[in-house]
């Protein structure tokens, strides 16, 4: 059972506009987010997290939003340029588990 | 400054045969992770170890055996491979135990195929 869905495979976006990725997770155990970036041939990296007792963190043109209701994450990068090309993990975790979700390809277009 | 080093980085196994991904860290970090990566699924967590002398299973351990060697080494054994092992394979590390709250920095993966 994906208990982290990210729904969207692929999003393009032109350089300079904002990319807005999104998340979903179904165990309302979860307590901390985190969307990881990836390039080919290298293992993710982090990008920026959430506790559940916030609903934004922001980190220089990355921001991530917690709707806790609606079980709903998302990551904002503006504006976006095409270093930022790469897949983008979102993952929830709780003390006992770790789910990652199947990954959005995004590509930013000069 | 290595971070997480994984080997090998490719490797081709017939079914049946038996291998050990090797990881190591030198971060100094308290828990270490193996993940698998398939199309469509994203990772999912095979084992992981808290701390050293201890592992854990995680989402799919089923077919895999784990070994915290010291607090630098985490090894992933495949004893009979099977085509659906076939998979990329992460190792990750963070310096705090467990599951909770805690960002993982990652190898760069081994690209695994079960012939």
């Amino acid at each position: 059972d994906q208990q982290v869905k990210q729904n969207s495979p692929s999003l393009s976006v032109q350089e300079g506009r904002i990319s807005i990725l999104n998340c979903d997770y179904t165990n309302s155990m979860f307590d901390y987010f985190l969307w990881y970036k990836k390039y080919p041939a290298e293992g993710p990296t982090f990008l920026i997290s959430i506790s559940s007792i916030k609903d934004k963190n922001e980190d220089g043109r990355f921001t991530v939003f917690l709707n806790k209701s609606a079980k709903h994450l998302s990551l904002h990068i503006v504006p976006s340029q095409p270093g930022d090309s790469a897949v983008y993990f979102c993952a929830a975790s709780s003390p006992n588990d770790m789910r990652f979700g199947a990954g959005t390809r995004l590509t930013v277009k000069p | 400054n290595a971070g997480v080093t994984q080997t090998p980085k490719f490797q081709v196994l017939k079914t049946g045969q038996s291998m050990t991904l090797q990881c190591a860290q030198d971060m100094n970090h308290n828990s270490m992770y193996w993940y698998r990566q398939d199309p469509g699924m994203g990772l999912r967590l095979i084992y992981y170890s808290a701390s050293e002398g201890t592992t854990d299973k995680g989402e799919v351990p089923n077919g895999y055996n784990v070994s915290r060697l010291n607090k630098r080494e985490f090894s992933l054994r495949l004893e009979s491979a099977a085509p659906s092992q076939t998979s990329v394979y992460f190792c990750a590390s963070s310096n705090l135990a467990g599951l909770a709250k805690n960002i993982q920095y990652f190898g760069a993966g081994t690209r695994l195929s079960v012939l």
